[in-house]
């Protein structure tokens, strides 16, 4: 069965500095992973997506996530955080054995401080 | 582009009433998919169509709950007699045959049923 966990309910840093928000998976064949985020009173928005390829894949507002297939991970990253990247964010995936089910995980919220 | 729309935004309906809820997706998009989502999980895969034709669907769609796309264009999603238990955000996302990794999403239907 396909699942995803973000073990975190909240992440905190303080603006500038750089933010992990954490996302392991479970999949029948090979993933397709994405993150989305969410902010108040907005529909969830695409940031990003690993299909296959390079590990290190590159998305909107600076963000970046990393696959590790050894791992199972997902985490999303980001250089250096600005106040307007808190929201929520959520970390999905689907297997590439057929179907288009895809699988979110509950959540991440991320609060940056100025 | 407008971005994929959904009618009504709110919901409110006593327990055993019938409601439906209309989705407009990206123009040419030929996926759409609807989910559901309760206050901190994220969204829950519910039905996925290609077209007109309903391709997956999740045993979370009881048999009071059914979705249509009769032109491949807009959607509805119809739930019947109406539990205190569907009170949830239903969303709406699609995705083109081009780029069909990422999906978009529209504002949501928030439904209370009373």
């Amino acid at each position: 069965a396909q699942s995803v966990a973000q073990p975190e309910d909240q992440v905190n840093v303080a603006e500038g500095n750089p933010l992990t928000v954490k996302c392991t998976y479970s999949v029948s064949g090979n993933p397709y992973l994405f993150w989305y985020v969410q902010y108040p009173n907005r529909g969830l928005q695409f940031l990003l997506k690993y299909i296959t390829g390079d590990n290190l894949v590159k998305g909107s507002y600076g963000f970046e996530a990393e696959f590790n297939k050894s791992q199972t991970s997902f985490h999303l990253k980001k250089p250096s955080a600005l106040v307007s990247d808190s929201a929520l964010y959520f970390c999905a995936v689907r297997g590439d054995t057929g179907g288009f089910k895809t699988i979110f995980g509950a959540g991440t919220r991320l609060f940056v401080k100025a | 582009d407008t971005g994929v729309s959904q009618d009504p935004r709110h919901k409110i309906t006593k327990r055993g009433q019938n409601v439906t809820f209309r989705c407009d997706p990206i123009s040419e998009h030929n996926r759409l998919y609807w989910y559901r989502q309760t206050l901190g999980q994220g969204p829950e895969f519910l039905t996925y169509f290609q077209n007109e034709a309903q391709l997956e669907k999740s045993r979370l769609l009881s048999d009071r709950f059914s979705a249509e796309r009769p032109k491949g264009s807009f959607s509805t999603l119809e739930i019947q007699r109406t539990e205190q238990g569907d009170s949830a955000m239903y969303l709406c996302a699609s995705s083109s045959r081009e780029v069909s990794y990422e999906q978009y999403f529209g504002p949501g239907t928030r439904l209370t049923v009373t």
